[in-house]
């Protein structure tokens, strides 16, 4: 079973659409979570960490279920410029690496 | 911008060669990591280097390899190029090993052929 698994995707949604991005981990002694975005052929970049209360940035919601091991991202009102792949990190310690899923490619088309 | 910055940006090698990728880590950082992101994958953990010590390596063998500078620049080396090393390589850096402030660089694009 790998560590973070992602939706597979890639998910193609009209602008103004909901969507919904789901990630399980495998380590339950993991401490911490985050969503990335990369667009293509740049680096990841932090859009949010996850946090048990869940935590909402505008139109992106981010929730965490330590029970299940399961982390969302919601984007509400998609627009053209949310078109990227999005990446779910897990982290066991500060100290130790950031593990990666395999990412979920969005395209929100006009 | 991040601050990190790597180079080259892109390059093409011959399977077989040797590869040198550097990483100049954000000013204040000490810690340094490289990851490689191969086609459709995440990015997965090749090592990091804490004050110009290996500190934790993930799953590469030891063709691999790297170093860390007393300015914390870094260096990832690749011995005996396969085909199958052709990814983009990310390195990230960060204060007191503490990578979950990390900031990425624009990443290397390595093409094997």
């Amino acid at each position: 079973r790998k560590e973070v698994e992602q939706d597979p995707g890639p998910f193609n949604v009209p602008e103004g659409a909901t969507v919904a991005f789901n990630c399980t981990y495998s380590n339950s002694a993991s401490q911490s979570f985050f969503w990335y975005r990369q667009d293509c052929r740049k680096e990841p970049k932090l859009l949010m960490s996850v946090y048990s209360s869940g935590n909402e940035d505008g139109r992106f919601t981010a929730q965490l279920n330590r029970a299940s091991q399961y982390i969302s991202l919601l984007i509400r009102d998609s627009k053209l410029s949310d078109s990227a792949t999005y990446l779910c990190v897990v982290n066991l310690s500060g100290n130790t690496p950031l593990v990666f899923g395999k990412g979920t490619r969005l395209s929100v088309i006009a | 911008e991040t601050g990190v910055t790597q180079s080259p940006t892109h390059l093409i090698k011959t399977r077989g060669q040797q590869v040198t990728l550097r990483c100049s880590s954000q000013s204040g950082h000490n810690t340094v990591s490289w990851y490689q992101q191969a086609l459709g994958q995440g990015p997965q953990f090749i090592f990091q280097y804490y004050r110009e010590e290996e500190n934790g390596r993930g799953n590469f063998p030891p063709r691999f390899s790297g170093l860390q500078f007393p300015n914390y620049s870094s260096e990832l080396n690749v011995n005996a190029l396969e085909l199958d090393d052709s990814a983009l390589y990310l390195c990230a850096s960060s204060k007191q090993k503490l990578n979950t402030e990390a900031f990425f660089g624009q990443g290397t694009r390595l093409t094997v052929v």
